[in-house]
């Protein structure tokens, strides 16, 4: 079965500093990942997915299938990127694609 | 993109009772998910909601706890039965697009049993 881990449950970064939010996964076939972002009391927004390859909100995410990480960067933290992170995988079956499985969350400060 | 409305987004219930929630998109969809997210915890996959036949249900989730329908490609429901204080969480309803294949949320129903 497959598996989303990220290490870190709060990460806390002064404004301007660089951010990295960890993300590992294991999964048997070729992966599809994505990057979820949910700020307070709205609702959960993708952020990035790997195939796409986009930067979004200076964020950027790289597969390293070597070493099976997603881990989303951004060279300068601003405060508005305060919020919880998801890294998500998802898999297919015989059926086409099956749901998200989820990482538990990370949840990003950025300080003053 | 897809608007995904789910109703009620949110609802305080009795142990005992059922809430049922539904969710209607405004685009030609392939998959329906619903997923749980308990107080403080990340999503957790609930079902894959089948049009026309029962849903795939995840390791431990069962059909007699939360009944799904999908009766067409655009609308659902999932019902959580014999509501105990456990169950008080979000539960937010998921599609992927048929033509771009990318994945929306719902804002989530938030429940809370007494």
């Amino acid at each position: 079965a497959q598996r989303v881990t990220q290490p870190e449950k709060l990460l806390s970064v002064f404004k301007g500093a660089p951010v990295e939010l960890k993300c590992n996964y294991s999964y048997s076939g070729s992966p599809e990942l994505f990057w979820y972002v949910q700020y307070s009391r709205q609702r959960l927004q993708l952020l990035l997915r790997h195939i796409s390859r986009e930067s979004i909100k200076g964020f950027t995410a790289d597969l390293n299938k070597g070493e099976t990480s997603f881990h989303l960067k951004k060279p300068f933290a601003q405060e508005e990127d305060s919020a919880m992170y998801y890294c998500a995988l998802r898999s297919y079956s015989g059926g086409g694609a099956d749901g998200l499985t989820f990482g538990k969350g990370t949840h990003l400060i950025i300080q003053p | 993109s897809a608007v995904i409305s789910q109703k009620p987004s949110r609802d305080i219930c009795q142990r005992g009772t059922s809430l049922t929630i539904q969710c209607q998109v405004d685009s030609q969809v392939t998959m329906m998910f619903w997923y749980r997210q308990q107080p403080g915890q990340s999503l957790t996959l609930i079902a894959t909601a089948n049009q026309g036949s029962e849903a795939t249900y995840e390791s431990g989730f069962v059909i007699d706890k939360f009944p799904i329908s999908r009766p067409n490609l655009t609308f659902s429901t999932l019902t959580v039965s014999n509501l105990s204080p456990e169950d008080s969480s979000i539960y937010l309803c998921s599609v992927t697009l048929r033509n771009t294949g990318e994945l929306f949320f719902g804002e989530g129903s938030r429940l809370t049993v007494l």
